[in-house]
């Protein structure tokens, strides 16, 4: 049973980065898309982008160019760096767990399938 | 990208009443590529269906799911206690991956 669990500082002021962590237990690193996925208070629900065991990411083209997704194996811990916040960015931050289709060596990120308890970040002065 | 448009945006029942909720598309979603989550007040979302009517392990068949290119149905039989939640669609088939804004199913 795959357990996933977010960490982070609660509170990031304007302009900074927002740095979280998910630690992974419990399952194969290597067969699923690691995940980052958002909800602002009180509202719907947005894919952030994900990681694969070698390296290679996908972002959503609202956080494209400040978002970094990466994967530390040994430390089977999934990161998330979000540079230059706003009050936009407020918001329970979830890892999740991504079940994958490959077919010619190509992978395609399907549903979600584990999701962790989430972190709240406040971007505030 | 695919817009997600869930209907309504509350559905007021009793318990052992049917839940019939809705998930419209901008675009076709091919191949039914698109999945349904429940959320309980407080907790992280929990995948129900994927592939339009796969159900996930463990969601009891009161839980129904249907459609095909841009109408999607999420159908509760009979509402339970434990139902009472906000619902939401995802579609898995364009990038970037998008969810619908929910269906809050509410007691009457």
């Amino acid at each position: 049973q795959v357990q996933l669990q977010e960490s982070g500082p609660g509170l990031v002021k304007p302009s900074e980065t927002l740095s979280l962590t998910c630690n992974i237990s419990g399952d194969s690193i290597t067969d699923y898309y690691w995940t980052w996925i958002r909800q602002p208070p009180g509202k719907g629900l947005e894919w952030i982008g994900y990681v694969y065991y070698n390296g290679a990411t996908k972002y959503n083209p609202s956080v494209k160019s400040r978002a970094t997704i990466s994967l530390d194996r040994p430390r089977r811990q999934l990161s998330l760096r979000l540079t230059s916040v706003t009050a936009a960015d407020t918001a329970l931050y979830y890892c999740a767990r991504c079940k994958i289709d490959c077919s010619s060596n190509i992978c395609y990120g399907r549903y979600f399938d584990y999701w962790g308890q989430g972190t709240l970040v406040t971007v505030s002065s | 990208e695919i817009v997600l448009t869930q209907s309504p945006a509350t559905l007021s029942l009793s318990p052992g009443e049917r839940a019939t909720l809705s998930c419209r598309a901008s675009q076709s979603v091919s191949g039914n590529y698109l999945a349904w989550y429940q959320q309980r007040p407080g907790q992280a979302p929990r995948l129900l269906m994927y592939a339009a009517s796969s159900r996930a392990t463990g969601i009891p068949d009161r839980f129904s799911g249907s459609g095909s290119g841009t109408d999607f149905t999420l159908t509760i039989s009979r509402v339970e206690p434990e139902d009472f939640a906000v619902y939401f669609c995802q579609q898995y088939y364009d990038s970037p991956r998008t969810f619908g804004q929910g269906t809050k199913v509410e007691i009457k």
